[in-house]
């Protein structure tokens, strides 16, 4: 079946550093989602990319699609105590509802 | 604005015995999915309903069932419960594929359940 892995599975961080999480599919994907899930939180979306290549800025937040449509990349510039959490990737396939959540980057920041 | 809606937040079982969850999904939204959640995990997809039909299937145990009601609320129900079904159990509701191309999902509070 369909894997989703992300790397790293955890990050400390200082704050103000950037931070990047890299998210692989074994299958080629009609789209991909982002989640973020804070402590005791529930999976709250981020964004959807849909093309080959394609490339979406959310302020410090920067997504990226790959060419193949088999993997994408979350990119935070100069990280804050507000981004911690667990960052998911989530791939669906062509034809299909079901999303694939990736394995979650869990992000901690050191003030 | 109104959001998914589930309960009860937390529940706690003997094993053996049977849960229901409910979840209430955002008005207009005509497709609902079910996760499962265990500690420090991904959420795992169980089932999925699109009108009230069931659309997709995952790794839900047999144990497990699930509908969606003429309301567009949802119920999964759990029988025979082991002590590994205890899990955080969310409920996320969207547009559907076929009905627009931008789907993100809505995930409601989730549901603890704990078996003992």
């Amino acid at each position: 079946g369909q894997q989703v892995m992300q790397i790293p599975q955890y990050q400390h961080v200082q704050e103000g550093e950037d931070f990047t999480t890299y998210c692989n599919s074994s299958t080629t994907l009609s789209n991909i989602q982002w989640y973020k899930q804070r402590p005791g939180g529930h999976p709250v979306f981020l964004i959807q990319l849909v093309k080959s290549g394609e490339v979406k800025k959310q302020k410090r937040l920067t997504f990226q699609f790959g060419e193949a449509k088999k993997n994408s990349s979350l990119h935070i510039t100069a990280t804050q105590t507000t981004d911690v959490g667990t960052y998911f990737c989530a791939g669906r396939n062509f034809g299909n509802e079901k999303l694939t959540f990736g394995t979650g980057t869990r992000l901690t920041i050191i003030p | 604005a109104a959001g998914v809606i589930q309960s009860p937040r937390h529940l706690i079982k003997e094993k053996r015995e049977t849960a229901t969850l409910k979840c209430y999904p955002i008005p207009r939204h005509d497709t609902v999915y079910w996760y499962q959640q265990g500690p420090g995990q991904d959420p795992q997809f169980l089932i999925s309903f699109y009108e009230k039909m069931q659309s997709d299937k995952g790794s839900i145990p047999d144990r497990f069932s699930a509908q969606q009601f003429s309301d567009y609320h949802s119920e999964l129900n759990m029988s025979s419960l082991e002590l590994g079904d205890s899990a955080l159990y969310f409920c996320a509701s969207s547009l559907n594929v076929l009905s627009s191309s931008y789907n993100e999902q809505f995930f409601g509070p989730g549901t603890r359940l704990t078996v003992l």
